[in-house]
């Protein structure tokens, strides 16, 4: 079974840092494209960034918004993906999840709160 | 980025009736490999979103056989052929054939 687990979340000042994990089990990680997606209280799903495999580049793409700010990173070791977060704004305050590429399944998520 | 509009915003039905949720793209979701990338999510209240459908008309293999996705193109649409109480919440369409994935507001499903 594909399973998911997200951690991390805190609450933080404006300007500070955190770094989320998601450790993933039930499928071979190191072939995955993973993504972060959030969802803002109340709000909609938003997609934050996405980083590919070590075999098809490991590279990575961001939303916007975040872009500058956010990093994606894997340790394909842990089967664990990281987003570090930076400088930090009230609008990141959210729910985060990560996805495979498939967008299935999704973990409980970490919420991550952005306030002085 | 490709825009993902829903209809309607809210959806309020009686068990057992019909629904239905439309979902636009602002361009064509048909990828060069011929496949459209479109997929619908249902989130309860409290919990995680969870993949209903995906490629516009492949139900994942928890979803029972009342929902259903068709479309082409720009329009899709989601289909419950009778409500159940377990189906409220909210429903979401995201587009993964264009760079960024993108996601329709959200259409609530609740029970009148």
């Amino acid at each position: 079974e594909v399973q998911l687990v997200e951690s991390g979340g805190g609450l933080i000042k404006p300007g500070g840092s955190l770094r989320l994990s998601c450790v993933v089990s039930g499928f071979t990680f190191t072939n995955a494209w993973m993504n972060w997606v959030r969802q803002a209280p109340g709000k909609g799903l938003e997609w934050v960034g996405r980083i590919k495999s070590k075999i098809d580049g490991g590279t990575t793409d961001y939303a916007a918004p975040v872009k500058g700010r956010f990093t994606l990173s894997r340790d394909d070791s842990k089967s664990t993906l990281y987003l570090q977060m930076n400088s930090l704004k009230t609008e990141d305050t959210a729910v985060y999840f990560c996805v495979t590429e498939w967008f299935d399944p999704w973990g409980p998520g970490t919420l991550v709160t952005v306030s002085s | 980025d490709v825009v993902m509009t829903q209809s309607p915003l809210s959806l309020p039905v009686t068990l057992g009736q019909p629904a239905s949720i439309s979902c636009r793209s602002s361009q064509s979701l048909v990828y060069s490999d011929g496949n459209i990338y479109l997929n619908w999510f249902h989130q309860r209240p409290g919990q995680s979103p969870r993949r209903l459908i995906y490629k516009v008309s492949n139900r994942d293999s928890w979803v029972p056989d009342r929902f259903s996705g068709s479309g082409s193109g720009t329009d899709f649409t989601l289909k419950i052929s009778r409500v159940e109480a377990e189906d409220v919440g909210v429903y979401y369409c995201m587009q993964g054939t264009h760079w960024p994935s993108t996601f329709g507001g959200g259409t609530k499903v609740e029970i009148k």
